[in-house]
Parts: structure tokens; C-alpha cells; sequence
């Protein structure tokens, strides 16, 4: 069965400092990434994702991640926190063949200024 | 914006009634998804549509129902609702049906069951 796991509730960090959010996953088969992040009173919005190919994946708002397939992790970074990145954010994935989506249970990025 | 149009976005029923929520997918997007999001499960899997054909289904009530029609906006139906069923909805869309397609939400409905 396919899970993904956040162990962190709340991330704290300075602006300015790099952050990371922490995302695990298991999956039969080749497994596809992906990071969405939500603002108060809004849907997702998609960030990033990982298919097949470089493990280092760029995506919006200056977000990276890394996916490391024996750590069978897709940890989110960002060289340089903005307040404005303060928001609740989701680590999902899905398998070779499969329609659901599983999300993380979300971890809140809490940016001080 | 992301282009995916949910109404109502606020709703507030008693116990015991029934429910739809409208779900307008972005131009062009033939795939349509349905999320519960609340403070105990978090945000789970209801049911995917493809194209008007159900294509996936995830933790969805009985109780609950959806459709995909012709012109690709799908419904949700939620009926004898209970004070459980209090959260956020939120239908997503997609371009195509395959794994590695990232998905465009809604804002979501938020139903108060009272």
C-alpha cells in the first residue's frame, strides 16, 4: 500500500536561513513525487514534482527537491526562507498505474522574521 | 487562479439533509478529483472521474456520491449528513489521467453540518 509520511508537524525557521521539509514515502513500484503547499483559506497549489531523471527536482517560488530513492525520501528546500512562505505544506504520491493520489498528513512552515 | 471553479464555497445544512457541491474543471482538463479535508484525517481521497467515467475511488461514504457529466463539471452528493461530515471539499483537475500529472484545485467548499 502506498504512505506517505511528514514526521514533522511544524517547521520553524528564520528568514533568510535555508529550510526543509521533511517527506518519506513507500510505493510499490517506480514511485512520482510531488510537493503542494496551502495558504489559509485556499486550495493546493501545485510546487513541484519528480518523475523519472535528475534527482534534484526545481520548482516554483524558488523550491527544490531532492528525491533519494534508497532513503526513499523527497525532502523540500529552499536556500532562503521569506516570510511570505509561511503556509501548510503537502509531500503526495502515486505509483506506476495508479489514480490516488496519497497525500502527507502536511507539515506547517512557520517563517520568522 | 487556478482555474478549477468550486460553488458554494460556504454551506451550512442540518443533520440528516443532503447536499451538492459543483465542481468546474479547468479548460481542457478532462480528469476531476475530490478531496475531504479536516482537522482528524487531513486531507484524504475521495473519488476520480476521467472523461465522465469513474476512474479511482478512495475513502468515499455510501452516503456519498459523484458524477462527471458531458460537459466535464462533476457533482458531489453528500446525503444523510452527520456532524462528522463538517470540512473543507476541495475538486481538483488535471489534464490527463496518468500518475505523473500534478493536479489544480479548487478553493474548496467548506460544509458546516450542524
Amino acid at each position: 500500500a502506498q504512505s506517505v509520511a511528514q514526521p514533522e508537524d511544524q517547521v520553524n525557521v528564520a528568514e533568510g536561513n535555508p529550510l526543509t521539509v521533511k517527506c518519506t514515502y513507500s510505493v510499490s513500484g517506480n514511485p512520482y513525487l510531488f510537493w503542494y503547499v496551502q495558504y489559509p483559506n485556499r486550495g493546493l497549489q501545485f510546487l513541484l514534482k519528480y518523475i523519472t531523471g535528475d534527482n534534484l527536482v526545481k520548482g516554483s517560488y524558488g523550491f527544490e527537491a531532492e528525491f533519494n530513492k534508497s532513503q526513499t525520501s523527497f525532502h523540500l528546500k529552499k536556500p532562503s526562507a521569506l516570510v511570505s512562505d509561511s503556509a501548510l505544506y503537502f509531500c503526495a504520491v502515486r505509483n506506476t498505474g495508479g489514480f490516488k493520489t496519497i497525500f502527507g498528513a502536511g507539515t506547517r512552515l512557520f517563517v520568522k522574521a | 487562479d487556478s482555474g478549477v471553479t468550486q460553488t458554494p464555497k460556504h454551506l451550512i445544512t442540518a443533520t440528516g439533509q443532503r447536499v451538492t457541491l459543483r465542481c468546474s474543471p479547468r479548460s481542457g482538463d478532462l480528469s476531476v478529483y475530490w478531496y475531504q479535508q479536516s482537522l482528524d484525517q487531513g486531507l484524504q481521497f475521495l473519488i476520480q472521474y476521467y472523461n465522465g467515467e469513474e476512474r479511482a475511488k478512495g475513502n468515499i461514504l455510501e452516503r456519498f456520491s459523484a458524477q462527471q457529466f458531458p460537459d466535464l463539471h462533476s457533482e458531489l452528493n453528500l446525503s444523510s449528513l452527520e456532524l462528522g461530515d463538517s470540512a473543507l471539499y476541495f475538486c481538483a483537475s488535471s489534464v490527463e489521467q496518468g500518475p505523473y500529472t500534478e493536479a489544480f484545485f479548487g478553493q474548496g467548499t467548506r460544509l458546516t453540518v450542524v
